[in-house]
């Protein structure tokens, strides 16, 4: 199974809202990253998790708050956002600093 | 600012002909990824290379690597339509940070 799935496939909030994004994969991956992406830009990286350990965090603000409940799963706490981190959200796994495998993400806007 | 750029931003050809990429990268790295990902859609991995391979196939695929010059270019032989998509570029510098190009955006005409 080489599948990294995500949910939801699209989620409009307002700027008060709490929601989460969630990420899942089974191929045994000790590596897994959050990534924002807006319209014809590449993906930026925002976290990434290995060992279920944060071990990056790009200077992203406290109102993205990562979760790694176990090594399959990948959540994303959304709080308080404004409007220009409306984007396309991407997860992905890898063994290593290699091959990623990317879900289909979440395409968010907020109003 | 980006480890990767590439060139061209854009790309249009017919159906057939070979379309060429190229992405130039700043520090040296330990692997170079090529994806691909179709509009509004996540990233699909085509080709790795590591620092230490200077060329590698993948069915239609070519990617060569130039560690002296800093520069990769991906290939892609005889397009079809179903290839239109951006093309990104993504370097690893080594542990698990990997920093994507800016992308070239290629359309096949039928």
């Amino acid at each position: 199974d080489t599948e990294v799935t995500q949910t939801p496939k699209h989620l409009v909030m307002g700027m008060t809202n709490k929601k989460s994004l969630k990420c899942e994969q089974h191929m045994g991956h000790r590596a897994m990253y959050w990534y924002k992406q807006k319209a014809k830009k590449p993906p930026e990286l925002m976290f990434v998790y290995s060992y279920e350990k944060l071990s990056i965090n790009e200077s992203v603000p406290s109102r993205f708050s990562p979760e790694c409940p176990n090594s399959s799963l990948l959540n994303l706490h959304l709080h308080a956002l404004q409007p220009e981190d409306s984007a396309l959200y991407l997860c992905a796994s890898s063994r290593a600093g290699d091959t990623q495998y990317f879900g289909p993400g979440t395409r968010l806007t907020v109003l | 600012s980006q480890q990767g750029e590439e060139d061209p931003q854009a790309l249009s050809i017919q159906e057939g002909e070979n379309a060429t990429m190229n992405c130039s990268y700043k520090t040296s790295i330990n692997n170079l990824q090529w994806y691909r990902q179709n509009s509004g859609r996540g990233l699909v991995h085509l080709i790795l290379i590591r620092s230490n391979e200077r060329e590698k196939h993948s069915g239609r695929l070519r990617v060569t690597l130039d560690t002296s010059k800093k520069s990769s270019s991906l290939l892609i032989t005889a397009s079809r339509a179903a290839d239109t998509a951006s093309y990104f570029c993504a370097t690893n510098t080594g542990g698990f940070k990997t920093i994507f190009g800016a992308g070239t955006r290629l359309f096949v005409k039928a």
